[in-house]
């Protein structure tokens, strides 16, 4: 069964470096998706991606963050600098389309620890 | 602003006994609502998505309905490997993202 893979699982970083989290999209879809999960709390919407530009993003999102696809298959998300509150567990996720409805698949992780 | 808000925050259940997950939500016109389970320091796994007031839909021993102002997750029979946060979400007409509530912790003993 196609699924959303991210890479790396775990990451440990000092705060103020830069961290590129990856994400491998299901191979048909269209839409990507960046959300995150601090530890104990609910998982909350950053930036989703289409026709290689962002269209919508969330306040979170600022400009610490970014998000690319330089290929084919892989979606990325950049924190320039980042900070003890970006720890968190950040998930990939991608659609196929339906007008942006439809089943939304999330990969199973990556977790950001800063230090 | 879209909000989410499950009830019960955890529920433990023994094995084969039904109950329901219950979510309340208010949105600028529903696109859809979703259904997902999450395992501890796992992705959440698709279960559902509902678009209108009525509709139903079965997976095992899940089942999700939906109403104007909230939804069900009807849980028939569990089983132990059914234990795990369930959570659920909506996307509004307006917009292309998600948003959760804080999730049903389910805890099913054997």
């Amino acid at each position: 069964e196609p699924e959303v893979t991210q890479t790396p699982s775990h990451q440990v970083t000092q705060m103020g470096q830069e961290v590129i989290l990856r994400c491998v999209p299901i191979s048909n879809h269209l839409y990507f998706y960046w959300y995150r999960q601090i530890l104990g709390q609910k998982v909350e919407f950053l930036v989703s991606f289409y026709n290689n530009e962002i269209s919508e993003k969330s306040e979170i999102f600022d400009d610490q963050f970014s998000v690319e696809r330089p290929d084919g298959s892989n979606f990325t998300l950049k924190i320039r600098s980042t900070k003890l509150e970006d720890s968190a567990m950040y998930f990939c996720a991608s659609r196929w389309g339906q007008g942006e409805t439809g089943e939304l698949f999330f990969g199973e992780g990556s977790r950001l620890t800063v230090l | 602003e879209d909000q989410v808000t499950q009830s019960p925050e955890a529920l433990r259940l023994q094995e084969g006994e039904s109950s329901s997950l219950n979510c309340s939500y208010t949105v600028s016109g529903l696109r859809g609502l979703f259904w997902y389970r999450q395992d501890p320091g796992k992705g959440p796994e698709f279960l559902f998505t509902l678009y209108s007031a009525g509709e139903e839909k079965e997976k095992e021993r899940l089942k999700a309905t939906l109403t104007k102002k909230e939804s069900f997750l009807h849980i028939t029979a569990p089983k132990p490997e059914d234990s795990a946060t369930y959570l659920c979400a909506v996307q509004s007409a307006s917009g292309s993202r998600l948003t959760f509530g804080e999730g049903t912790q389910l805890t099913v003993n054997p």
